[in-house]
């Protein structure tokens, strides 16, 4: 069965520096993957997926990801945070005729 | 604004008890996703219905069940209450029922169960 690690639980930088969260998923096939941002006492957004072709995958908000097959892993990056970034941050997989599964999610606190 | 709406927005009920949550889809949506958030368990998938058909199953429960009417419009019926069913509920739509189409979320329900 598939399954998402995040392992970081909470993760706290300043506001103008880089951002990288962490996502490794296990998959018996190619998988589909996302992550979702979940502001407080919000529904879910999406940022950004990957199905296929280039590994490196533009998002909305400035957010980029990477798909490393070799890693299983699909890391989430921001160049520079800003302080409305602050949420939690789920990675997902899914494949056809699969479940969706989240994993335990991130939230990220920004300093001003 | 995702263009999905839910009702209620809260509901407090007690144990034993059964409940139904409501999810409007977006306009032009035929799936329907429901997903349970708590504490211990984080985010699942429940169940997906597909243009009135049930397309998938996840980690629902068997005191859980769902339905799509004619109008895509989607039920969770949660019923013998317990207390570790206290969780945010959110219904997701999307256009076609794969994981290719953005799925968008509703801003869920939450059930308390005292």
């Amino acid at each position: 069965a598939q399954s998402v690690t995040q392992p970081d639980i909470h993760i706290t930088v300043s506001e103008g520096a880089s951002l990288e969260l962490r996502c490794n998923y296990s998959y018996g096939a190619t998988p589909y993957l996302f992550w979702y941002v979940q502001s407080p006492g919000q529904g879910l957004q999406l940022l950004l997926k990957y199905f296929s072709g280039d590994t490196l995958v533009q998002g909305i908000k400035g957010f980029e990801a990477e798909f490393k097959r070799s890693q299983s892993s699909f890391n989430l990056r921001k160049p520079s945070v800003h302080w409305s970034d602050a949420a939690e941050y789920f990675c997902a997989v899914g494949g056809n005729g699969q479940n969706f599964v989240f994993g335990p999610g991130t939230r990220l606190s920004v300093l001003p | 604004d995702s263009g999905v709406t839910q009702t209620p927005k809260h509901l407090i009920t007690a144990t034993g008890q059964r409940v139904t949550l409501r999810c409007s889809p977006r306009s032009g949506d035929l799936s329907v996703y429901w997903y349970q958030q708590s504490l211990d368990q984080g985010l699942q998938f429940l169940i997906q219905y597909y243009n009135g058909e049930e397309r998938a199953k996840g980690n629902i429960l068997e005191r859980f069940s769902a339905q799509q009417f004619p109008d895509l419009h989607s039920e969770l019926n949660l019923s013998s209450l317990e207390l570790g069913d206290s969780a945010l509920y959110f219904c997701a739509s999307s256009g076609r029922p794969t994981y290719q189409e953005t799925q968008y979320f509703g801003p869920g329900t939450r059930l308390l169960v005292l």
